[in-house]
């Protein structure tokens, strides 16, 4: 069945820059898809399609993919961003979902 | 405004069976598919199955297939998951999520607690 891996955790000062990545053979042929789970929260989208950011969402937040791996990156990362951020798309055969692991991101 | 609200999760016995269901509010919900993902205690996030809009189409996880079974009412809004012969890994918050662009799940409801522990 297909994976996604991503780091465990990252840390980031204040204002700066962050770069998560997810890696898959499902993301070669399959949208990516950005997720942000703060505790006890469900999770809420904030980059689907690899590159698309939905409405309400801070324009910091911006994705890409290539190849087997997608980005996140969040740009002047602030207090608020604090949380785990999980992507997931579809798996080979187009009908069955896969989360990554997340990457919990501390804001330092 | 879009809404997902889970309900009937709860503490049972392994080997029980639940059905959780997910009252769905706020958009036109016979016209799109929809997703049932758990989230173990500290764990992430694992997709458990999607229906289509119709409810003809349905996949699951291999972890749970033939265990699990997904449904949906429309004329209700209302999704549902009947989960069999409980084990302990089963052990988690369940969320319905609305299918959306690109395959993405969005909105989320606020998830439904399953204890499976004797």
């Amino acid at each position: 069945s297909s994976e996604l891996t991503q780091d465990p955790a990252v840390s980031v000062a204040l204002g700066q820059t962050v770069r998560i990545t997810c890696q898959g053979d499902s993301l070669r042929n399959n949208y990516a898809n950005w997720y942000r789970q703060k505790p006890g929260q469900a999770p809420v989208v904030v980059i689907h399609g690899n590159n698309n950011r939905p409405s309400g969402i801070p324009d910091r937040f911006s994705g890409s993919s290539s190849g087997d791996t997608a980005s996140l990156t969040i740009t002047g990362t602030q207090a608020e961003d604090e949380a785990v951020y999980s992507c997931n798309s579809r798996d080979s055969s187009g009908h069955h979902y896969v989360f990554g692991p997340g990457t919990k991101v501390t804001v330092l | 405004q879009v809404q997902l609200v889970e309900s009937g999760g709860g503490v049972v016995q392994p080997g029980s069976s639940l059905r959780l269901s997910c009252a769905a509010s706020g958009f036109t919900f016979s016209s799109y598919a929809m997703h049932w993902v758990r989230q173990a205690p500290g764990k992430g996030l694992q997709w458990v199955a999607l229906i289509s809009h119709d409810g003809t189409d349905i996949y699951y996880a291999d972890s749970v297939k033939g265990r699990f079974t997904v449904s949906r009412d429309n004329s209700k809004n209302t999704l549902y998951l009947q989960v069999n012969s409980l084990r302990a890994e089963d052990t988690a918050v369940y969320y319905c999520a609305r299918d959306s662009w690109f395959g993405s799940c969005d909105p989320w409801g606020q998830g439904t607690l399953v204890t499976v522990s004797s």
